[in-house]
């Protein structure tokens, strides 16, 4: 069962580069996550989101709830950017899906 | 600093010694999850907690026990660990359901 399915799995990229990361889920959800997770194993929560669109420096996550999918966008894109990018839905009694996240290199 | 704790890092166990991992932040957050991490399958869910005395089980539970006495601590219990646990845990902790996440370290186990 994939509850939250990510695509693509890699990219790779030129510093620089317009970046789009999508996710699409199949549970109603309370909230939708964007995580980020660098070689060395630690975890960030970048975004969460219900509805619409959110922003942080570079970073842009948007939520369509009636498509049942969302997408990550990384403007100008920099190696720094390099890293998986998981998405994961909570239901409405906690639980939490995950994809199998999105392997990003970029390249200077 | 505003962190979720995790212990150990790393840890090598054998099959059926039971072990403990423990987890404790530091923000008064009421809600605190477990989740394991492997290749191929990505994070799952293993318990979580919304509050004191209040847990609930996840994606995974087959294999574990959690508690939760006071806010700040959730320990992740193995009371016989095999090998098909061996995995890269994490644990995360939020305010409620307006906020984001704050996750630990990890900690990596591996049970032989």
């Amino acid at each position: 069962k994939n509850e939250v399915e990510q695509s693509p799995q890699n990219l790779t990229a030129q510093e620089g580069e317009f970046i789009t990361i999508n996710c699409s889920y199949s549970v109603g959800i309370s909230a939708l996550h964007w995580l980020q997770q660098h070689p060395g194993g630690g975890i960030v929560s970048l975004f969460m989101l219900s509805s619409g669109k959110k922003k942080h420096g570079r970073l842009i996550a948007t939520i369509n709830i009636q498509e049942k999918h969302s997408s990550l966008h990384i403007t100008a894109s920099h190696p720094r950017d390099s890293a998986v990018y998981i998405c994961a839905v909570t239901n409405t009694g906690n639980q939490f899906y995950f994809g199998t996240g999105t392997s990003l290199t970029v390249i200077p | 600093e505003a962190q979720v704790t995790q212990n150990p890092r790393y840890l090598i166990t054998v099959t059926g010694k039971k072990l403990t991992v423990t987890c404790s932040q530091n923000m008064n957050h009421e809600y605190m999850s477990w989740y394991r991490q492997d290749p191929g399958l990505g994070l799952r869910q293993i318990y979580y907690s919304m509050n004191v005395e209040v847990t609930d089980k996840g994606d995974v539970p087959e294999g574990y026990k959690v508690s939760r006495k006071e806010k700040r601590n959730f320990p992740l219990i193995l009371e016989s660990p095999s090998p098909n646990q061996t995995s890269l845990y994490f644990c995360a902790s939020r305010p409620d359901r307006e906020e984001g996440y704050t996750f630990g370290s990890g900690t990596r186990l591996t049970v032989v």
